[in-house]
């Protein structure tokens, strides 16, 4: 079954509003958890680290004020895209660590702004 | 340069077929190596992890050359099922995993 949750798998949004995405852990604990966003043909590309109870490490080229990251507990990270743009609509997926070096990812959310 | 850089593919390939992916990575610190499987739309599964030995599941086997920092995927007797897009991934550090562009598979009747 899966062990690393998304919500929503879906979101249609007008331009500027903004958008969170939640990942959860299901059954295990992570203190770490990774954000990434593929584009249509493309591979996956690490927008950043989620920590919790301190700051996300943001990839170079990724605006930390635009993409609001918080890892508020040991089994939740969020993602919240602010003021999204159609630029912005991609496939985002978030990972967790359950075993030392095992990576679960998420289902993914599709965001399209129009 | 790309720091996991793989065959582009497509690879177009019958039932049956013996096919190769290749993989190349720049990163010599590099820690673990992983085939991922992603299906059209879903998120990235992990197919196997790749060792310096080779390792082998089922018709699948995946070897690993750290001299020359390659990495390979061998998939025997395809099955329609294993039309997917291949991504090889590597682990630098502390879960810092980069992927690569992905290799698409398309196994044909």
């Amino acid at each position: 079954g899966a062990v690393v949750s998304q919500h929503p798998s879906w979101v249609i949004c007008k331009s500027g509003t903004s958008v969170k995405i939640e990942c959860r852990s299901l059954d295990f604990q992570a203190t770490t958890m990774f954000w990434y966003r593929q584009f249509p043909k493309q591979s996956l590309m690490l927008m950043a680290t989620s920590n919790e109870g301190s700051k996300a490490t943001y990839e170079q080229g990724v605006e930390k004020d635009k993409f609001l990251i918080n890892h508020a507990s040991l089994t939740l990270s969020t993602l919240t895209v602010t003021s999204a743009h159609p630029e912005d609509s991609s496939f985002y997926i978030c990972s967790a660590p359950r075993d030392s070096l095992l990576q679960y990812f998420g289902p993914g959310t599709r965001l399209l702004v129009l | 340069r790309k720091e996991v850089e793989q065959d582009p593919g497509p690879f177009n390939v019958p039932e049956g077929a013996t096919v190769a992916f290749n993989c190349t990575y720049s990163n010599s610190a590099s820690q673990s190596f992983f085939w991922y499987r992603q299906d059209c739309r879903k998120e990235p599964k992990l197919l196997m992890s790749v060792y310096s030995s080779g390792n082998e599941d089922g018709r699948f086997t995946a070897q690993l050359n750290r001299a020359s920092q390659y990495i390979s995927l061998l998939i025997r007797d395809s099955k329609l099922s294993d039309s997917a897009t291949y991504l090889c991934v590597v682990n630098r550090r502390n879960n810092d995993m980069r992927f690569g562009a992905g290799t698409r598979l398309t196994v044909k009747p």
